[in-house]
């Protein structure tokens, strides 16, 4: 069962312009959420995280948004650049469970920035 | 430091015959992973290893399916005998047990069964 869904495969946006990718989750004992960058022919690459104590965490252009109540979770890059086009993955755990260190991975988004 | 090594980097092999795909963590880590990403199911654990023990392998398909961590510095995954359906890229990712708890994901390695 897919406990976190990105259901954006894919999202094309103008260099410059804001990305916004969106990411569920159905289990409520995530508490731990990270979002992934992955280039073609590459491993992932840690980008951002944020824990379930906090709404909102931000590091230079990428901010991620978190609403607990709506098991939902947002990465946003302002201003979109073209090396930000890549694939995006958000991942999720328990960490303070017995699951600690298993993240579930959505599917990933396509990001493509135009000139 | 490197970052975590994985070999090979592609490996073409046929029905039947046994793989081993190796990976390398960074050092002090505590934590290994094995992933396998497939178009139709995206990114899934296999297993992982927590000071050299598995902690869960309930995403290995099958018994086919084996990791091994003998010291912290290697582990491998072995698939004996491969099927065509195995095919796929397979990533090797280690991480501390500190916040923000990020793995630091290989290369990987991209196996074709034929």
């Amino acid at each position: 069962d897919q406990q976190v869904k990105q259901n954006s495969p894919s999202l094309s946006v103008q260099e410059g312009r804001i990305s916004i990718l969106n990411c569920d989750y159905t289990n409520s004992m995530f508490d731990y959420f990270l979002w992934y960058k992955k280039y073609p022919a590459e491993g992932p690459t840690f980008l951002i995280s944020i824990s379930s104590i906090k709404d909102k965490n931000e590091d230079g252009r990428f901010t991620v948004f978190l609403n607990k109540s709506a098991k939902h979770l947002s990465l946003h890059i302002v201003p979109s650049q073209p090396g930000d086009s890549a694939v995006y993955f958000c991942a999720a755990s328990a960490v303070g469970g017995d699951s600690w260190g298993k993240f579930q991975f959505g599917a990933g988004t396509q990001v493509v920035v135009t000139p | 430091d490197a970052g975590v090594i994985q070999s090979p980097r592609h490996e073409v092999t046929e029905m039947g015959q046994e793989v081993t795909l190796r990976c390398k963590p960074i050092s002090g880590h505590d934590y290994l992973f094995w992933y396998r990403q497939t178009m139709m199911r995206g990114l899934e654990l296999l297993i992982y290893f927590n000071n050299n023990v598995p902690i869960d392998d309930s995403g290995m398909p099958e018994d086919r399916f084996s990791a091994k961590m003998p010291n912290a510095s290697f582990s491998t995954l072995k698939i004996q005998p491969s099927e065509p359906r195995d095919s796929a890229v397979y990533f090797c990712a280690s991480s501390s047990d500190l916040p923000p708890y990020e793995q630091y994901f290989g290369p990987g390695t991209r196996l074709t069964v034929t």
